[in-house]
This record gives structure tokens, C-alpha cells and sequence, in this order.
């Protein structure tokens, strides 16, 4: 199956600060990529659509200036939690699509955000 | 808004028993439905994927899908404890155009006692 890899697993951070995540397609090319945020007892809330080489779409109620997303390459789609605060900590998650399978979304192993 | 909704858990079951999930779907015209299992604090797995009306079997996995009644379901046979997990009904969605998304339920946890 399609491999999907995120980086970093883990961050702990302090409040007021950025971090950013990474999300690749490791053996397929993604003009597609999710965002995806899951609190805990919660299911997953889609963030935004990544597309390559164009800005992201985002779902109603999402700060665009908040939460940052470039998909620069076909496999590289990055998240950027801007001035990060207690309230943004969370299980955040990318995923995929082979264009034309289906459109099959294949999830990366997600990275879990803790802010002080 | 389009809406999917899960059969309320937690649902529990004996080993070697069937698993029975649902989901429905408010949006009619969604063609591609799946579903993913995640075990808790990781990413969901997708485990079945259904595009047509009837059965679809995987090993222990049986997907079953009604368009008309707008009802996904998900059989699990001969249930064994590495299978507590919760499952996730997600269905495909137009968003827009050319653009689709998934919606997901809520999830029922299911719990395989040994």
C-alpha cells in the first residue's frame, strides 16, 4: 500500500510559539493532500485540502493565518501552527490520495502537539 | 450540512463472535465509501473500501452497501481481541466542482473480550 510519513511524531512546545509539520508521500506522487485534527474521544475533523503548486482550501472555521499550508512539491505538504496556544494541542494528521484509485485516502502515522 | 452517523458504542463482543458495525449517510449522491480502523493514539488504517451496492468480502472483513436506504455496514467474523479498535465510517463527499472529501462518523469502539 501507499506509505505515507509525517514528521515530527511529538512536540511539546511553548505557548506563543510555531511549529511546523511535515507530510510526505514516500513511494507515490499527492496533488492531494488532507490535514486533518483529532481531539481526544473525537473523531477527525478535516482542517484543509493541500493542493500542489496552489493555495489550500480550508473548512469553515479554520484561521488560514493560523494554521499555514504549502504543498510545494508532489510529495511534500507542510502544516505550520502559527503563535501555537494550550487550546491548539492536539493529534494532527495527514493524508493522501492516488489520484484515480478510487481516490483511496492513505494516512500518515499523525503527530501529537502538546502546548504548555 | 453532510452527515454521517455511527451506531452509538461501545460495542462488545466474545471472541470468535461477529462484530456488527453501521453507518449511514445524508449526502445521496456519495459513491465511495470505507472503512478505517484506528487503534488508540494512532492514525486510522483503512480496512475496506466499497463503491457499489451488495457484499464485499476480506478475509474476516465483510463490507455491505445499501445507496437506497443510505447505509454502509461493516461485519467483522470471528472477532479476536487484537481487533478492539474503533472504527470510522467515513463516505466520500463532493466539496465543490471537481472536489470531493471525506466525512467521517464519530466511530464506535468496539471491545473483543478474550
Amino acid at each position: 500500500g501507499a506509505v505515507v510519513s509525517q514528521h515530527p511524531s511529538r512536540v511539546i512546545c511553548k505557548s506563543g510559539t510555531s511549529v511546523k509539520i511535515e507530510c510526505r508521500s514516500l513511494d507515490f506522487q499527492a496533488t492531494t493532500m488532507f490535514w486533518y485534527r483529532q481531539f481526544p474521544k473525537q473523531s477527525l475533523m478535516l482542517m484543509a485540502t493541500s493542493n500542489e503548486g496552489s493555495k489550500a482550501t480550508y473548512e469553515q472555521g479554520v484561521e488560514k493565518d493560523k494554521f499555514l499550508i504549502n504543498h510545494a512539491s508532489l510529495t511534500l505538504s507542510t502544516l505550520t501552527v502559527t503563535s501555537a496556544h494550550p487550546e491548539d494541542s492536539s493529534f494532527y494528521i495527514c493524508s493522501a490520495i492516488i489520484e484515480g484509485y478510487y481516490n483511496e485516502q492513505f494516512f500518515g502515522p499523525g503527530t501529537r502537539l502538546t502546548v504548555l | 450540512q453532510k452527515e454521517v452517523e455511527q451506531n452509538s458504542g461501545p460495542l462488545s463482543v466474545p471472541e470468535g463472535a461477529i462484530a456488527s458495525l453501521n453507518c449511514t449517510y445524508s449526502d445521496r449522491g456519495s459513491q465511495s465509501f470505507f472503512w478505517y480502523r484506528q487503534y488508540s493514539g494512532k492514525s486510522p488504517e483503512l480496512i475496506m473500501s466499497i463503491y457499489s451496492n451488495g457484499d464485499k468480502e476480506d478475509g474476516r472483513f465483510t463490507a455491505q452497501l445499501n445507496k437506497a436506504s443510505q447505509y454502509v455496514s461493516l461485519l467483522i467474523r470471528d472477532s479476536q481481541p487484537s481487533d478492539s479498535a474503533t472504527y470510522l465510517c467515513a463516505v466520500m463527499t463532493s466539496s465543490g466542482g471537481s472536489n470531493y472529501k471525506l466525512t467521517f462518523g464519530k466511530g464506535t469502539l468496539l471491545t473483543v473480550n478474550p
